[in-house]
């Protein structure tokens, strides 16, 4: 079973800086089965990015993904007030289907 | 726009069964695989069960195998989570989610805002 741990656990930044959330899969995984997501308090996960680095619907382009094998990295270019939140990556098997989410980093205003 | 509205959450006992459910619209609701994904208070993201579009292919997680059972009705648009010998260690909310793309087996894409499940005597 693929175990992904994530890094930090909390980050601190500032407005108008960059954040830079790393992934690290147990064993090297697909890049096709990466994906992140944001959880703002109180609302429900948004896909952010699937496939390792591509953007899902509507997602702006302040949000990049990258990586391969086992490290996988979410950064966001220029930080706004409302993307301080949890952050999860998350990974897929096809074959039988089973997916597993990272414990998470929380983006939190310094 | 996709809307999944979750439904069936409460308090139970140990032991005890509870069926939640998931109505969909805005999507052709048969063509999509679906999820269910759970969070304990104040925890991380716990994937559940998934379903693929047709219905006859369920896989868990191996926390909840044997005692729920993901089910769709294609014909009313609207998943299933049944939920039998509930433990402490199930009470989360509980989201319904909708695969990315038709057909295949994807990431969870749209959310609906869950159903709280309570396991306490």
């Amino acid at each position: 079973e693929i175990v992904l741990t994530q890094s930090p656990g909390t980050l601190s930044l500032s407005p108008g800086e960059r954040a830079t959330l790393s992934c690290r899969a147990s064993q090297s995984i697909s890049s096709n089965s990466l994906a992140w997501y944001q959880q703002k308090p109180g609302q429900a996960p948004r896909l952010l990015i699937y496939g390792a680095s591509s953007r899902a619907t509507g997602i702006p382009d302040i949000f990049s993904g990258s990586g391969s094998g086992t490290d996988f990295t979410l950064t966001i270019s220029r930080l706004e007030p409302e993307d301080f939140a949890v952050y999860y990556c998350q990974h897929h098997s096809r074959s039988p289907p089973r997916y597993t989410f990272g414990q998470g980093t929380k983006l939190e205003i310094k | 726009q996709v809307q999944l509205v979750e439904s069936g959450g409460g308090v139970v006992q140990p032991g005890g069964s509870l069926r939640l459910s998931c109505a969909a619209s805005g999507f052709i609701f048969s063509h999509y695989g679906m999820h269910w994904v759970r969070q304990a208070p104040g925890k991380g993201l716990e994937w559940v069960a998934f379903i693929k579009y047709g219905g006859s292919d369920k896989y868990y997680a191996d926390s909840v195998k044997g005692r729920f059972t993901i089910s769709r009705d294609n014909s009313k648009n609207t998943l299933y989570l049944q939920m039998n010998s509930l433990r402490g260690e199930d009470t989360a909310l509980y989201y319904c989610a909708k695969d990315r793309l038709i057909y295949g087996t994807y990431e969870p894409a749209s959310w609906g805002q869950g159903t709280l499940v309570t396991v306490s005597s």
